[in-house]
């Protein structure tokens, strides 16, 4: 059983298109974020949506918007890609309520390359 | 905010050798700690995590690490190293009680063991 699962694994794509990566869990976790990982393996969040509600959003340009159906899952829409966001995307959930442990399981990335 | 620091970004050693990456982190109240290893194309596992209690936690693949809250360190050890340890380790601190924080990582270190 996958844990935390995304699709697509590979996303090759021309600037200025629109794409979208899913991102699903079957941990039963309420909090659910995006990270970027860049060329030189530095992650850092992009979001994260705790009950459908957005708390972080770390200076993201606006092309990025995270979409949340419901709790398992957690949707990135990029759009206008530019080459700059060429990456691997990783998707993480966590159990949040109390606070006390935010310990974070991680998908398999999703690596978008922008030609 | 919450920052990271992990001092070595390449470490080259031979195996049965000792490991110690050094990660010291910059945040005034109580912090959750972890370490997460990126094995060659495949995802963040998490290897050990502090939150409370006793300083030195034991993770897995005889991995441990030592929280020294005077010194805001968090190293990891391994006492003999395998090829297999060949990897991207990374440093990450998330606010304790910090509910749906994200994490925030290390620029990670570069492990090689060498046959």
């Amino acid at each position: 059983d996958t844990a935390v699962s995304q699709t697509p694994k590979y996303l090759v794509t021309q600037m200025g298109n629109d794409k979208s990566i899913k991102c699903e869990q079957n941990l039963g976790h309420d909090t659910m974020y995006w990270y970027k990982q860049d060329s030189k393996k530095f992650l850092k969040i992009m979001f994260s949506y705790n009950n459908k509600e957005l708390i972080i959003n770390e200076t993201v340009p606006n092309r990025f918007s995270p979409k949340s159906p419901d709790k398992a899952h957690l949707n990135l829409h990029i759009n206008s890609l530019e080459l700059g966001d060429s990456a691997v995307y990783f998707c993480a959930s966590s159990r949040s309520s109390g606070g006390l442990y935010n310990e974070q399981f991680f998908g398999p990335g999703t690596r978008l390359t922008v030609l | 905010a919450q920052s990271v620091s992990q001092h070595n970004h390449h470490v080259i050693l031979s195996e049965a050798a000792s490991l110690e990456l050094g990660c010291n982190y910059s945040y005034g109240g109580t912090v959750n700690l972890f370490w997460y290893v990126q094995y060659p194309g495949q995802h963040l596992q998490l290897l050990l995590k502090y939150f409370s209690g006793d300083p030195l936690v034991k993770g897995i693949k005889g991995f441990e690490a030592e929280f020294i809250k005077s010194k805001f360190s968090f190293n990891l050890r391994k006492p003999s190293v395998q090829w297999s340890d060949t990897a991207e380790y990374f440093c990450a601190v998330s606010r304790s009680g910090g509910g749906a924080d994200g994490l925030t990582f290390g620029k990670g270190t570069h492990l090689i063991i060498q046959p």
